[in-house]
């Protein structure tokens, strides 16, 4: 089975902190993606990477930026936090594929507070 | 602008009932439909997947269909259990730019 695993599951910083939210996956995936998921938002995409060192601008990448330094790991910085950055944050990955049918594997996602 | 919405926005059922959510969509051209199950606390999980070509598929006791005419979709649950509590998400995916769109979910509650 696919493992994608968040470094934290709750997490609570204060405004004007610098953030770091880690994702390891364990399959091997070219591309890695961050959402954040809000009520009645849905989930948005924020970042993703298709190879290491490769990234691009979501929906929404304002006050965010990633870094891929490994196929493994893919990290969302919140460059300096603050409250309306309070949300729950999913990471995902899945192999590349032509076709585009893959599903993506999310994490179980940190919760984050901003106070 | 591409659009995903779903409805209801939540749900509660008795155990045993059967239910059916519906998804509709404005992303055009049309890629694929993929149904999501979170689970609370947790990522979503790949329920089902829907090509351009494929009108109905079951998972289980999950039977999602699909109206690309009518950029519909619904998702059918047969005699729904306890663990059937949770968030139904549907992704659309685009041809262009190959990125995708996600409903805002249906939260489903089964009561025993």
């Amino acid at each position: 089975d696919v493992k994608v695993t968040q470094s934290s599951r709750y997490l609570v910083k204060r405004t004007g902190e610098k953030v770091f939210l880690e994702c390891v996956q364990d399959m091997d995936h070219e591309n890695m993606f961050w959402y954040r998921q809000d009520p009645g938002l849905g989930l948005r995409l924020i970042y993703f990477s298709y190879d290491v060192k490769m990234k691009e601008k979501g929906d929404i990448p304002e006050g965010y930026s990633v870094s891929r330094e490994k196929k493994e790991r893919f990290s969302l910085i919140l460059e300096s936090a603050s409250t309306n950055q309070t949300s729950m944050y999913l990471c995902a990955s899945n192999p590349f594929d032509i076709d585009s049918n893959q599903p993506q594997h999310f994490g179980d996602g940190t919760r984050l507070s901003i106070l | 602008k591409n659009q995903v919405e779903q409805s209801p926005q939540s749900l509660i059922i008795l155990e045993g009932k059967n239910c059916t959510l519906q998804c509709n969509y404005t992303v055009s051209p049309f890629s694929n439909l993929r149904w999501y199950k979170q689970d609370t606390g947790r990522g979503p999980v790949s329920l089902t997947i829907m090509t351009f070509s494929e009108n109905t598929k079951s998972n289980g006791r999950y039977t999602a269909t699909l109206d690309a005419d009518t950029k519909q979709s619904s998702l059918h649950i047969t005699a729904s259990q306890l663990s059937d509590s949770a968030s139904y998400i549907c992704v659309v995916r685009g041809w262009a730019g190959n990125m995708l769109t996600f409903g805002g979910g249906t939260r489903l509650m089964v009561k025993p």
